[in-house]
């Protein structure tokens, strides 16, 4: 079965660093990007980039654009996304999700389960 | 960046009742790269249409997506109970991808 399988929920206060993970299984993992999307709390989904875990090229939507970096460590089939310093603004559900062909632009058929990070002092 | 205006914000409808959401885009959308999704509480997303018309894997028939440049449609033809939800359309035609706002199909 094709899986992306999320860590679990984060409480942080502003100022930390932290990274969440999605670990990729059922399917060859350098074959697909994979992309992080947003949800804040009772809002809608918003793209902040991917990433082609192959070569690990990214792209990020300007919204998210040095605020946030997307990685990949192949030899464990895992994508992260990381902050260096949390603000209260972060706080929302993070989703990874994956495009249902090897063509970067497609839609996401493959999504994980989320992680809800909370930031608050 | 392609502002997606998906209309209207919420519809109220009775189960058996037929479904029609828009989705309008600031801009040209090559090659349909439309996608609908359905959102229930507490879960992930899951898609339904891509490529603006194509139904993804195990979704009824029910559900079908029409439109194309900046014009598109979800349609639900008879609203199941396990229908009531919220849709969002993606674009990922134009870089960087986008999300509408989302429609909330709720109970009347």
């Amino acid at each position: 079965e094709v899986q992306l399988v999320q860590s679990g929920a984060e409480v942080k206060k502003p100022g930390e660093s932290l990274r969440i993970s999605c670990k990729a299984s059922g399917y060859s993992f350098t074959s697909n990007w994979i992309s992080w999307v947003r949800q804040m709390p009772g809002k809608g989904l918003e793209w902040m980039g991917r990433i082609g875990p192959s070569d690990s090229y990214t792209n990020y939507s300007p919204s998210f654009q040095g605020h946030v970096t997307i990685s990949v460590d192949k030899s464990i089939s895992a994508a992260y996304l990381q902050w260096s310093s949390l603000k209260a603004s972060d706080t929302a559900i993070y989703y990874c999700a994956r495009p249902r062909s090897d063509y970067a632009g497609d839609a996401f058929d493959i999504w994980g389960q989320g992680t809800m990070v909370t930031v608050s002092s | 960046e392609t502002v997606l205006t998906q209309s209207p914000g919420t519809l109220s409808l009775s189960p058996g009742e037929r479904a029609t959401l828009s989705c309008r885009a600031s801009q040209y959308i090559s090659n349909t790269y439309l996608a609908w999704y359905q959102q229930k509480p507490g879960q992930a997303p899951r898609l339904l249409i891509y490529g603006a018309s194509s139904r993804a894997t195990g979704i009824p028939d029910r559900f079908s997506g029409s439109g194309s440049g900046t014009d598109f449609t979800l349609t639900i033809s008879r609203l199941e109970p396990e229908d009531f939800a919220v849709y969002y359309c993606q674009q990922y035609g134009n870089a960087p991808w986008t999300f509408g706002q989302g429609t909330k199909v709720e109970i009347k």
